[in-house]
């Protein structure tokens, strides 16, 4: 059982927009500390695909977006391409926990 | 170009050891905080441990504390993970990351190396 809540599973077709939901608690999300996305793809290590909420590291294309409010964040993709089909984990810091949070990793389907 | 390349892993029976290495360049080694993160087969991605860039603060998740030790050797560019009475739960991948700092997340990882405990 993940701390970060996350679909298991998402799809969309080529050119649409998809959106990834990360539901935390007051001790994560909602005590303010920043969420950060990460992308991997098969048989690969994770990449750093958003930090600090929004911010696109250099060289993530900027289909990629990232928002946050209260207890939640979400990460959206529009103009889906076949490479985006990957895990996408959320992660943050949890002050009772006093270290890193992931989310369960949502599974993009494009289709 | 940061670079982060693990080594160490294999196969071990319940109850045994098993230390990781992970070898950094491309960036200020003595400076950076740097995290191990595990993936066990078909899973998620779990924090197992941290720690400061000059050693001094280390942090681990309470599934692995009391039985896991975080390390480092500035002079190397090297980080260690000490991995003492291993469980059948603890088989992974474990990658190595370079921790951003101020909970700012993981900006670069290595490839991982695999680490199966059975027997």
């Amino acid at each position: 059982q993940s701390v970060l809540t996350q679909p298991p599973s998402v799809s969309g077709a080529p050119g649409q927009r998809v959106t990834i939901s990360c539901t935390g608690a007051s001790s994560n999300i909602g005590a303010g500390y920043d969420v950060h996305w990460y992308q991997q793809l098969p048989g690969t290590a994770p990449k750093f695909l958003i930090s600090g909420n929004s911010n696109r590291p250099s060289g993530v294309p900027d289909r990629f977006s990232g928002s946050k409010s209260g207890t939640s964040a979400s990460l959206a993709i529009i103009g889906l391409q076949a490479e985006d089909e990957a895990d996408y984990y959320c992660q943050s810091y949890d002050s009772s926990l006093s270290g890193w949070v992931f989310g369960g990793g949502t599974k993009l389907t494009v289709l | 170009e940061v670079q982060l390349v693990e080594s160490g892993g294999g196969l071990v029976q319940p109850g045994g050891s098993l230390r990781l290495s992970c070898a950094a360049s491309g960036f200020t080694f003595t400076t950076s905080a740097m995290t191990w993160v595990r993936q066990a087969p078909g899973k998620g991605l779990e924090w197992v441990s941290a720690i400061s860039g000059s050693g001094g603060g280390t942090y681990y998740a309470d599934s692995v504390k009391g039985r896991f030790t975080i390390s480092r050797d500035n002079s190397k560019n090297t980080l260690y993970l000490q991995m003492n009475s291993l469980k059948a739960e603890d088989t992974a991948v474990y990658y190595c990351a370079k921790d951003r700092g101020g909970y700012a997340g993981a900006g670069y990882w290595g490839r991982g190396t695999l680490v199966t405990v059975s027997s």
